[in-house]
């Protein structure tokens, strides 16, 4: 079982630039999540989709756009990419809510941007 | 004052040693509640889930003071191998979007 797979893992990307971050899951879970994490920030969510074509604003959208076309796909793009979104992204996914939905994670992808 | 908050350590302790770990929320609405471990460098693997009633996982034990706002992870016999940070997660009130709020970690270090 793959999981969730996040490509690319390592990216530099130069202020301005645009990129997109791609996420897979193949537990057909409904629920799908972009976190950043930073030093001394912990996890923030940036965006999140409750299921196919649905996504919504979470704590740190400024700077970030998501597409969920595929259940099994979750998209987080950056327009024109700025040193402080300098970060490691992890996407993550789960099934519907109920008493123990915790989350799977992707390993990451650290980007820099200079 | 944030949603969730860890002492985020280091604790220091020796092998064999008993730790425990408190985090705070603020949210008297959460209903679900859970312990995740992040080795250096990797993603956070969900450890165990608070259940209302408390739960043990082997050496791992974790509690829930809805009360006070609180859940506790406690590591007994602690492992070299336990080194590393234990971030506790809250769901977002009583929303049903399945969003966690995460603390920042407490990180572990388990010394020989």
């Amino acid at each position: 079982n793959a999981g969730v797979t996040q490509t690319p893992k390592f990216r530099v990307l130069k202020t301005g630039q645009s990129m997109t971050l791609l996420c897979a899951q193949d537990m057909n879970h409904e629920y799908m999540y972009w976190y950043r994490q930073d030093p001394g920030m912990g996890l923030r969510l940036i965006h999140y989709s409750v299921g196919e074509g649905t996504t919504a604003k979470g704590e740190v959208p400024d700077g970030y756009n998501v597409s969920r076309l595929k259940k099994q796909n979750f998209l987080l793009g950056l327009e024109s990419a700025a040193p402080s979104q300098t970060s490691v992204y992890f996407c993550a996914s789960s099934r519907r809510t109920g008493p123990n939905y915790g989350y799977t994670f992707g390993s990451g992808t650290r980007l820099t941007v200079v | 004052r944030k949603e969730v908050e860890q002492d985020p350590g280091p604790f220091n302790v020796p092998e064999g040693a008993t730790v425990a770990f408190n985090c705070t929320y603020s949210n008297s609405a959460s209903q679900s509640f859970f312990w995740y471990r992040q080795d250096c460098r990797k993603e956070p693997k969900l450890l165990m889930s608070v259940y209302s009633s408390g739960n043990e996982d082997g050496r791992f034990t974790a509690q829930l003071n809805r009360a006070s706002q609180y859940i506790s992870l406690l590591i007994r016999d602690s492992k070299l191998s336990d080194s590393a940070t234990y971030l506790c997660a809250v769901n977002h009130g009583s929303s049903n979007t399945g969003k966690l709020i995460f603390g920042q970690g407490t990180t572990l270090q388990v010394k020989p």
